[in-house]
Formats: structure tokens, sequence, C-alpha cells
């Protein structure tokens, strides 16, 4: 399987500290996307970091990509208890247009 | 622009009753996605549709389910005979020729009774 699978299931800390989050998957890929999904809502598109792309940043988010280990991993800054919800990855296979899920990280900020 | 668009939000039926999940992609995508989301699970890829064409759907199950994606109109996700299995999350998201980002809808909840 080629699926993302995310690092740790389940990550609670305090509001205003940072919250890393990883993922592994086991093929080629053409990019790498993470998703948020809000308790009963769809999915809300992160960030895209490309497979010749080793860091990407947006706002408070920056994302790694290491595509020799098959891994990535999402950082968000400063916490904000707004920022409660699954996190997921999503490795876009090299050949084909699908995303592959993981089971995600349920991310608790506490304030 | 509007986003994706999916209905019915909540949908209830019965068992052995049919179910029709409409998808209306962001104006200019002609790329259609099925995904299904099993409670504390992450989403399952279903099946991959362009204008009048299925791409892939490697990940529908083999009996009940279909999708198509006519020239106009939405794309519908169509199960028949619906079993308790089938209650979940289906998502659709869409993205325009040669994008990567794939948009996703706000989901129809089918719960079989």
């Amino acid at each position: 399987s080629q699926q993302g699978e995310e690092d740790p299931q389940a990550l609670s800390i305090q509001e205003g500290e940072n919250a890393t989050m990883n993922c592994s998957y086991k093929t080629s890929i053409n990019n790498l996307q993470w998703y948020r999904q809000n308790s009963g809502r769809g999915l809300v598109h992160l960030i895209l970091i490309r497979s010749n792309e080793r860091e990407k940043h947006s706002g408070r988010l920056r994302v790694t990509l290491d595509t020799s280990k098959k891994s990535s991993s999402l950082l968000i800054t400063a916490s904000r208890a707004a920022d409660t919800a699954s996190y997921f990855c999503a490795p876009h296979m090299e050949y084909g247009n699908k995303l592959v899920f993981g089971a995600g990280t349920i991310l608790r900020v506490k304030s | 622009n509007a986003g994706v668009m999916q209905n019915p939000r909540h949908l209830v039926r019965r068992r052995g009753q049919e179910a029709r999940l409409r998808c209306s992609p962001m104006k200019g995508h002609s790329h259609v996605y099925w995904y299904r989301q099993l409670p504390e699970e992450g989403l399952k890829f279903m099946v991959y549709l362009q204008k009048e064409n299925i791409i892939d759907e490697s990940g529908m199950p083999k009996e009940r389910f279909s999708a198509e994606f006519p020239k106009e109109g939405p794309s519908i996700l169509r199960i028949q005979q619906v079993v308790r299995g089938d209650s979940a999350a289906y998502f659709c998201a869409s993205s325009p020729p040669g994008g990567n980002e794939q948009f996703f809808g706000p989901g129809t909840r089918l719960t079989v009774l």
C-alpha cells in the first residue's frame, strides 16, 4: 500500500506550543499534501510539497519532505485552540491521480 | 467561485434501498474523485472520473456501487441495495486539468437503518 501513515495517532498540547506530526509512505510520489479535517466536516487543503522540494512554509505551517526516507513532517507553530482537528497526509502517486490517506493525527490544543 | 458542492448533506436509507449522492465540482474543474470515510478512519479512495469517463475505479466495491460524471450535470455516486456497512461519510473532490491539489466538498453522511 502507498498510503500515508501519520504519527502520532493523537497529540494533545497547550495553546502556544508547537505541534509536529509525521508521515511515512511507501512508493514514489509526485507530491505530498497535508489536509485538515474538523470534526464532522470536509477536508481543507493546507499545503502541497513537490517531490523535488525539501521544505515549504505557509503561515504558521512548515512542511518538510525527505524522499530518501519516504517521510514528511508538518509543524504547526504557536498553536491555537482553533487548530484542534484531524490532520492527514496524502501522498500523490507518481503515476495515477489519486490521493491515499492514512488514519490521521488527532490534534487537540488546550486553551 | 463556489466550492465543491455535495447533496444531500445527510441521507438516511433503509437496507435494500438505493442511495444517490451528487457532487458538483468547482467551476472549471473536469476531474472528480469520490472517497469514503468510515468513523475514526481516514478517507479511502473509491473512483476517479473525468467527463464521461471513468479513469480509475480501483477503490470501488465490485458490486452495488457505480459512479458517473456525465457531460452535463453533477457526478453521481450510486449505491444499490444498501447495507448497514455502507453507512459512512462520502466525500467528493475536484481538480482542474493538470492540477494536483484536490478541493473537497462537505461530504454526504449516509446512514443505513
